[in-house]
């Protein structure tokens, strides 16, 4: 069974910090990672990553994935309130001809004044 | 260009009830992702359907969970004899025919919420 592990569950920081989420995955044939941001509704998609060593990057977010090790990390730097949320790292496995996408529990990140 | 519709958005029923819930995908979207999603919990996949056909449904639970996707209308996940443990926000996703060679990118809806009493 595919799985996702992410750390640390939960996170407060004080804006300005720079965090680093964790997300370590076993997966059977794997295609891709992804990275979602979660408010209060629905997920909003943040990055995939498809091969190792290449970092991607939007605004103070970026995200690089190790196939070699199985983990990805999410880096956010100056952070801002704004940024409190849950992140989802997913996992897209290939089980025959469909793809699945396996979520992780999410980090809570909580970025105070 | 709506997005991924889902309704209700919250719903409370009594134990052994039936909930549907009802998830219209995006224009031009084919496929439809059902993930349920528990208290301080990630999302859990259900189940993947296109128009007319279930392609995966290992995270469906063997009794009492049913979803559909018909040629017309939205999808449906169904809950018979609802239990307080399926209270949870269950979140359809859809995306185009072949997803992955776009941006990856899943669109989701905004959730029901089931609460069973």
């Amino acid at each position: 069974e595919d799985k996702v592990v992410q750390s640390p569950l939960s996170l407060v920081v004080h804006e300005g910090d720079t965090v680093t989420l964790n997300c370590s995955y076993e997966v059977t044939n794997f295609r891709s990672l992804l990275w979602y941001k979660q408010e209060k509704k629905a997920p909003t998609f943040l990055f995939m990553l498809t091969s190792s060593g290449i970092e991607k990057k939007s605004g103070r977010l970026s995200s690089i994935l190790d196939k070699k090790e199985l983990f990805s990390i999410l880096n956010i730097t100056a952070t801002q309130t704004g940024d409190s949320a849950i992140y989802l790292c997913a996992v897209e496995g290939l089980t025959g001809t469909a793809s699945k996408l396996t979520f992780g529990t999410g980090t809570r990140l909580q970025v105070t004044l | 260009n709506a997005g991924v519709m889902q309704n209700p958005r919250h719903l409370v029923r009594r134990r052994g009830q039936e909930a549907r819930l009802r998830c219209s995908p995006m224009k031009g979207h084919s496929h439809v992702y059902w993930y349920r999603q528990l208290p301080e919990e990630g999302l859990k996949f259900m189940v993947y359907l296109q128009k007319e056909n279930i392609i995966d449904e290992s995270g469906m639970p063997k009794e009492r969970f049913s979803a559909e996707f018909p040629k017309e209308g939205p999808s449906i996940l169904r809950i018979q004899q609802v239990v307080r443990g399926d209270s949870a926000a269950y979140f359809c996703a859809s995306s185009p025919s072949k997803w992955r060679e776009y941006t990856g990118e899943l669109f989701f809806g905004e959730g029901s919420r089931l609460t069973v009493l």
